[in-house]
């Protein structure tokens, strides 16, 4: 079984610009979260989705975007790139709602903002 | 929100030596998993451990739930178990709450 996927593995960006991050989850799974990991505040939670509605939600402002397709993909949009976005987006996924099963995650997305 | 305390914080052994790595959490939970981060980033699953005691190689862990802490465990240490521990607890249909993690350093 593919674990699960995340595109771009390393992006450059710059203040101002806005960005897209997708993650594919392992098949058969219904749930993805994503988070945020930076030297500073260690691993924050951003959101999850569950077949394609949001249940849980992070203290982020609302520069930080998400949504799921029907085949579970999902994807997190950041616009405004603000210096301190700089990090590694990672994104989880599990077969059942967020916290009642086993998650897996990617490999992240690292994101640098210039 | 669920407060997470890793410790140590730092760990430097020699190739060989074993550890215990600490997790204690502050509220019931139903959920427990432990993750080794690589130098790449990624998370990888050590174990699903909301309660009792389950083992893996030279790793094995511990959550006694009742008393909201969990043990892991690492037997001969190899330079290869160099990385951050982290442990991850939630409650459910709620989000996960991580540690800070446990840095290891493994020397030959």
């Amino acid at each position: 079984k593919a674990g699960v996927t995340q595109t771009p593995r390393y992006l450059i960006k710059t203040r101002g610009q806005q960005v897209t991050l997708s993650c594919s989850p392992i098949s058969g799974h219904r749930s993805v979260s994503w988070y945020q990991q930076t030297p500073g505040q260690g691993l924050q939670f951003l959101f999850e989705y569950f077949s394609e509605t949001q249940r849980n939600k992070g203290n982020f402002p609302g520069r930080f975007s998400g949504r799921q397709f029907s085949n579970s993909r999902s994807e997190m949009n950041v616009s405004t790139l603000e210096l301190g976005d700089s990090a590694l987006y990672l994104c989880a996924s599990s077969p059942g709602a967020s916290g009642t099963r086993e998650q897996f995650f990617g490999p992240g997305t690292r994101l640098t903002v210039l | 929100g669920i407060q997470v305390e890793q410790s140590p914080p730092d760990l430097i052994l020699q190739e060989g030596a074993n550890s215990t790595l600490r997790c204690n959490f502050s509220d019931s939970v139903n959920n427990l998993q432990w993750f080794h981060q690589n130098p790449w980033g990624q998370l990888i699953n050590l174990f699903y451990i909301p309660s009792g005691t389950k083992q893996n190689g030279r790793l094995s862990a511990t959550t006694v739930a009742t008393e909201r802490y969990s043990l892991l465990y690492i037997s001969s240490s190899q330079t290869t178990d160099s990385g951050v521990y982290f442990c991850a607890v939630a409650t459910n249909f709620n989000k996960f709450y991580f540690g800070s993690g446990t840095k290891l350093n493994v020397k030959p």
